[in-house]
C-alpha cells in the first residue's frame, strides 16, 4: 500500500521567511496530493493541492510542486506570518479518494 | 449548508464498553469517511464508504464498524474499547463528481481508561 513521508517534522523561521517542507510517496498509481493545515485542537483545512498530471501550482503566497518521476512533492509558503504557525499534513490519494497522510510538521513562526 | 457535524465533541470509556460516533454531512456527497489522529501523528484511514450501503476497511480496522444506510450518515461504531483507541476521530466526506477535496468535521476526542 501506500506510504507517504514527510520531512522536516518542526521547523521554525522567523517571520518574513521562507519555509519548505517535502513529502515523498511510494505508489507510482497515486494522482491527487493535498496540503492541509491544523492549527490546535482544530480541524485540518485544506489549503491547496495538486494533481498528478501538473507539475506546480500556485496560490498568492503558497505554492506546491511535484517530481512524479522521483516519487516527491513540496510545499512552498514564503513571506512568512506568525498565522501560518500550525501543523502541516500532506498526502497521497491512490483510488476512490483515499488519503494516506504524512506524519506531520509543525511550523513556528517567529515575530 | 452545516457542511460535516459529529456527536459527540468528547467522550470517556471505560475498557470494554460500547460506542457509536455519529457523522452526517448535508452536501450530498457520495465518499465519506472516518479517520483517527494519535497525539503528534498524522490521519489514519479507518473505513470508508463510496454510497449509501457500500463501505470497505482502510488501512486501521480492527475494532471498529461502520455502516452507511443513507447518504447522509455514516456512523462509527466501538466494540470493546482498548485504551489503544484513544484517539480523535475525524470524519470526512467529499464528492465524487467534482475536486477530490475533503471536508472534515471538527472531530470527536475518546478516552479509554
Amino acid at each position: 500500500g501506500e506510504n507517504v513521508e514527510q520531512h522536516p517534522s518542526t521547523l521554525s523561521v522567523q517571520e518574513g521567511d521562507s519555509a519548505v517542507i517535502k513529502c515523498t510517496y511510494s505508489d507510482s498509481a497515486s494522482n491527487y496530493f493535498p496540503w492541509y493545515k491544523q492549527e490546535l485542537g482544530k480541524r485540518p483545512q485544506l489549503i491547496i493541492d495538486i494533481r498528478s498530471n501538473v507539475g506546480e501550482k500556485k496560490d498568492q503566497r503558497i505554492a506546491v510542486t511535484l517530481n512524479k518521476t522521483a516519487k516527491h512533492f513540496s510545499l512552498h509558503i514564503t513571506e512568512t506570518q506568525p498565522e501560518d504557525s500550525a501543523v502541516y499534513f500532506c498526502a497521497a490519494s491512490t483510488g476512490f479518494q483515499k488519503l494516506v497522510f504524512g506524519t506531520g510538521t509543525r511550523l513556528l513562526v517567529s515575530p | 449548508n452545516a457542511g460535516v457535524t459529529q456527536t459527540p465533541k468528547f467522550r470517556i470509556l471505560k475498557i470494554g464498553q460500547s460506542m457509536t460516533l455519529q457523522c452526517t454531512q448535508d452536501m450530498n456527497h457520495n465518499y465519506m469517511y472516518w479517520y483517527r489522529q494519535d497525539p503528534g501523528m498524522g490521519l489514519k484511514l479507518i473505513y470508508y464508504s463510496v454510497g449509501a450501503g457500500i463501505t470497505d476497511k482502510g488501512e486501521v480496522p480492527n475494532g471498529y464498524n461502520v455502516s452507511r444506510s443513507t447518504t447522509e450518515d455514516f456512523p462509527l461504531r466501538l466494540e470493546l474499547a482498548a485504551p489503544s483507541q484513544t484517539s480523535v476521530y475525524f470524519c470526512a466526506s467529499s464528492s465524487r463528481e467534482f475536486d477530490n477535496e475533503q471536508f472534515f468535521g471538527p472531530g470527536t476526542r475518546l478516552t479509554v481508561l
